[in-house]
């Protein structure tokens, strides 16, 4: 069974830096297309961007090239999303989502910040 | 990149059928295959429902069913049920290889 899991909530301060991670297991790590996806309180899904494990190749939204990183530790089949420095409005639940058509998704990672 | 543009919410009685709309450009879903739909209820994750404009995977009833003409696809769910009640987001490719989702719409079961 495929499952991915992400660390527990954060709460943090307006400049500080955050690494979410989501967590595989159930399947080939590398041969999937491993994404993060934004929900703002109140509002619809944003595509953040992809990375594929096999050879770490990384895509992003325009709208958040620049503002986080998305990396992968294939050793521990983990994938992570980070910030350098967070802002207020970087407040949101952020999930994972893993196959060809985001087929497995993970129960998602609250993030808040406070100015 | 901007959002595919979905109506914000439609409603039906037990039984009929809802029709999700999911407008887009030539640069996205008039394009290419990946055309995909979620089902989001109330404080859970996104649930994949159908993938390449119609297909479903293992699990997801028949009720639901995908479509498209020209640059806008369709998600129809016939025969409305309770439990269907839920956020409703379509997806697609880009030209510019990456992926944007529609704007979101709520499906009330009257």
């Amino acid at each position: 069974e495929v499952q991915l899991v992400q660390s527990g909530a954060e709460v943090k301060k307006a400049g500080e830096s955050l690494k979410i991670s989501c967590k595989h297991s159930g399947y080939s790590f590398t041969s999937y297309w491993l994404g993060w996806v934004r929900q703002m309180p109140g509002k619809g899904l944003e595509w953040m961007g992809i990375t594929y494990p096999g050879d770490s190749k990384t895509r992003y939204n325009p709208s958040f090239e620049g503002q986080v990183t998305i990396s992968v530790d294939k050793s521990i089949t983990t994938a992570y999303l980070q910030w350098s420095s967070l802002k207020a409005s970087d407040t949101a639940m952020y999930y994972c989502a893993a196959g060809y058509a985001f087929d497995y998704w993970g129960q998602g990672t609250l993030v808040t910040v406070s100015s | 990149q901007s959002a595919l543009t979905q109506p914000p919410s439609v409603s039906g009685s037990p039984g009929q059928s809802v029709t999700i709309s999911c407008t887009g450009t030539s640069s996205d879903i008039g394009s290419y295959n990946r055309v995909f739909w979620y089902q989001q209820p109330p404080g859970t994750a996104p649930k994949l429902l159908i993938y390449d404009v119609n297909n479903r995977p293992s699990g997801v009833p028949d009720r639901f069913s995908g479509s498209r003409s020209g640059n806008t696809a369709s998600l129809t769910i016939s025969g409305l049920q309770a439990e269907d009640e839920a956020d409703y987001y379509c997806n697609s490719y880009t030209s510019s290889s990456t992926y944007v989702f529609g704007t979101g719409t709520k499906v009330t079961v009257l």
